[in-house]
């Protein structure tokens, strides 16, 4: 139990809707990041979020964004979704003082 | 941060000493070798980290070879709770959190 909680467990979205995926990250922790996890590879690291404001992507395209709010709970929204999109969503947090990320259980997204 | 290469499977029998390599030779000076692994279907579990020195933890030995180009992962006594995919990271120590990870190896304990 990593104390990094992620909602919801499982979705179904059609092509070309947009969703929203939450995460709230481990007390203390004030670094987030997202990954993709399609079936079979290691995750792809999506972006981080450092006290609100984000501080790293990977290679996705803008259509891919996030929040990060006060408490440091995060947001992955994806817009105009792809059957491409169908993944595992995985969330990690972090802070200064830790050297390890801490992962959710993740999102399985399904589109179809 | 600096490419890894791992081997995509490995079996080892429980109760034994299970050695997963890592080559990574084109890490920098600042750059640690981190293991990370992933049971079915779960998050990816932090398992050891190391820069230069070999290391200990509870979960399992991080051997880095003087030349720092590879290293190994030593679980000394696998369970079958052990088989997952098992990823080698190499990055900087800036920001423990946007990691790379490749396709890993595919360990299976076999009882």
């Amino acid at each position: 139990e990593t104390g990094v909680t992620q909602s919801p467990t499982h979705l179904i979205k059609t092509r070309g809707q947009q969703v929203t995926l939450r995460c709230s990250s481990q007390s203390g922790h004030n670094t987030v990041s997202w990954y993709q996890q399609a079936l079979g590879q290691g995750p792809q690291f999506i972006f981080q979020y450092y006290r609100e404001e984000e501080n790293g992507r990977g290679n996705f395209p803008p259509r891919f964004s996030g929040l990060q709010f006060p408490n440091y709970s995060s947001e992955l929204n994806v817009n105009a979704l792809e059957l491409d999109d169908s993944a595992l969503y995985l969330c990690a947090s972090s802070s200064d003082r830790v050297t390890e990320a801490f992962f959710g259980q993740g999102t399985r997204l399904t589109v179809v | 941060d600096a490419k890894t290469t791992q081997p995509p499977s490995m079996d080892c029998a429980e109760g034994r000493a299970a050695n997963l390599p890592c080559n990574h030779s084109t890490i920098s000076g600042n750059e640690y070798v981190y293991w990370y692994r992933q049971i079915h279907s779960q998050g990816p579990q932090y398992i050891i980290h190391g820069l230069k020195n070999n290391e200990t933890n509870e979960m399992a030995s991080l051997i880095i070879t003087e030349d720092r180009k590879s290293s190994t992962l030593i679980l000394p006594h696998a369970t079958l709770r052990d088989t997952a995919v098992y990823y080698c990271i190499v990055r900087s120590w800036t920001g423990a959190n946007n990691l790379f990870f490749g396709t890993g190896t595919r360990l299976t304990v076999i009882p």
